[in-house]
Formats: C-alpha cells, sequence, structure tokens
C-alpha cells in the first residue's frame, strides 16, 4: 500500500487569495488524481495529475481555476485559485498503479471566509 | 462506467452481519463492482473488488448475481468501528485506461451498540 501525506490538512482562506495544496507519496505511483468533496456530498474527480505532462480535467473544472503541477512520480500540487465561500470542501489526493487499488489522503479542508 | 444504485442508510447492531446491496444493472462485460468506505473525516478506504466471481477478504465479502447486475458486499461481524458511508463503484479494466473512479451517494451504515 501507499502512505499519503497532504499539506495543510486544514486552513481559512480569504475570497479572493489562493490556496496550493500538496500531495506526497511514499513510493513511485503512476496515477495520481485530485479530489473535492464538498460539505455533506459525495467525491467528485477533478483531475488526473500527469507526470511530465499537463493534467486532465474533468467537465465542470478547468485549469485557471484548479491548477494542478505534477513534476515527479511521488509529488502532486493542486491551487484553487481566486477562492469563493463555494470552495470551502474537502480536497483530497488520490494514487494507483497498475494494480486495483486505489490509495487516499487524508484530506485537506478548505473553509473560505 | 455503468452506474450504481445503493441504499442512503442502513443500520446494523454490532455483532451481526452487514449486508449493503448495490444495483449495477448497466454494467459491462469486462467492469469490475469496486468497494469502498469512508470513515467520518478520512479519506476513502479500499475494501474489495471482484467481476464476476464471489471474493473473500480480510475486511469483507463480494457476493455478485449470475447476471452481475447486482452485488452485496458482507461484513461478517460489524463493529462500531465500520460506521461509515460505503460506495460502490463499477470501473472497467485498468488496463484498458478505465483509471479514475465515480463516485455515488453510496450507503451511510451506522453500527449500533
Amino acid at each position: 500500500s501507499a502512505v499519503i501525506s497532504q499539506k495543510p490538512s486544514r486552513d481559512i482562506c480569504q475570497r479572493g487569495t489562493s490556496l496550493t495544496i500538496q500531495c506526497q507519496v511514499d513510493s513511485q505511483v503512476t496515477m495520481m488524481f485530485w479530489y473535492r468533496q464538498q460539505p455533506g456530498q459525495s467525491l467528485t474527480l477533478i483531475a488526473t495529475a500527469n507526470q511530465g505532462s499537463e493534467a486532465t480535467y474533468e467537465s465542470g473544472f478547468v485549469i485557471d481555476k484548479f491548477p494542478i503541477s505534477r513534476p515527479n512520480l511521488t509529488f502532486s500540487t493542486l491551487t484553487v485559485s481566486n477562492l469563493s465561500p463555494e470552495d470551502s470542501s474537502i480536497y483530497l489526493c488520490s494514487v494507483g498503479n497498475q494494480g486495483y487499488e486505489q490509495y487516499f489522503g487524508p484530506g485537506t479542508r478548505l473553509t473560505v471566509t | 462506467d455503468a452506474k450504481t444504485t445503493q441504499p442512503t442508510s442502513m443500520d446494523c447492531a454490532e455483532g451481526r452481519a452487514a449486508n449493503l446491496p448495490c444495483n449495477h444493472s448497466t454494467i459491462s462485460g469486462n467492469e469490475y463492482v469496486y468497494w469502498y468506505r469512508q470513515i467520518h473525516s478520512q479519506g476513502p478506504q479500499y475494501i474489495i473488488h471482484g467481476l464476476k466471481n464471489n471474493e473473500t477478504n480480510e475486511m469483507a465479502s463480494l457476493i455478485i448475481t449470475e447476471d452481475r447486475k447486482s452485488s452485496t458486499l458482507i461484513l461478517p461481524h460489524a463493529t462500531l468501528r465500520d460506521t461509515a458511508v460505503y460506495y460502490c463503484i463499477v470501473r472497467g479494466p485498468i488496463i484498458q485506461g478505465a483509471q479514475k473512479l465515480v463516485f455515488g451517494q453510496g450507503t451511510r451504515l451506522t453500527i449500533n451498540p
């Protein structure tokens, strides 16, 4: 299994600012994903972070709002830009190799005031 | 990916078997059934997956009907720590590029003392 850490674990940000979330894995992984979980809701996939190339975004999510970097096989960042109260959510990183399991980080709880 | 339908919530007594149903009537022949759970304030945790045969591991058993249109996750001796939201997800073969997980609303399982 993979051990995933996320930083920060939580943050309170002001409207209009940005927050960058880091995801670190203890081993090299093929696939990294970013999810959002709005209050009381299920998880929604934001994008797939591709190593060495641009992320692949799901419908409804755009690069300008959620820029993603993945400089190597163990690390990725998600930035949530131009924050509004609607961005208050838990953001989760998940990873997988070519096996069947996907592992999730503990999440970053973002509150926008 | 095929859509899944799960009951919104279920209750089970501690020590009894918890049986969580999932309907996936539009599942394709090469799609797998996965189960994840999310304990409050944590990232989702992989439980088990299967294609057509019943599967068992240290956490649970997965029973898939012969026509594959539904399945049941069984927690044989539920404990209070099994209280969580359980997600049934259908996903194609990873080897064919079906990497992402699409989460529905899941079943909120409450284990009662």
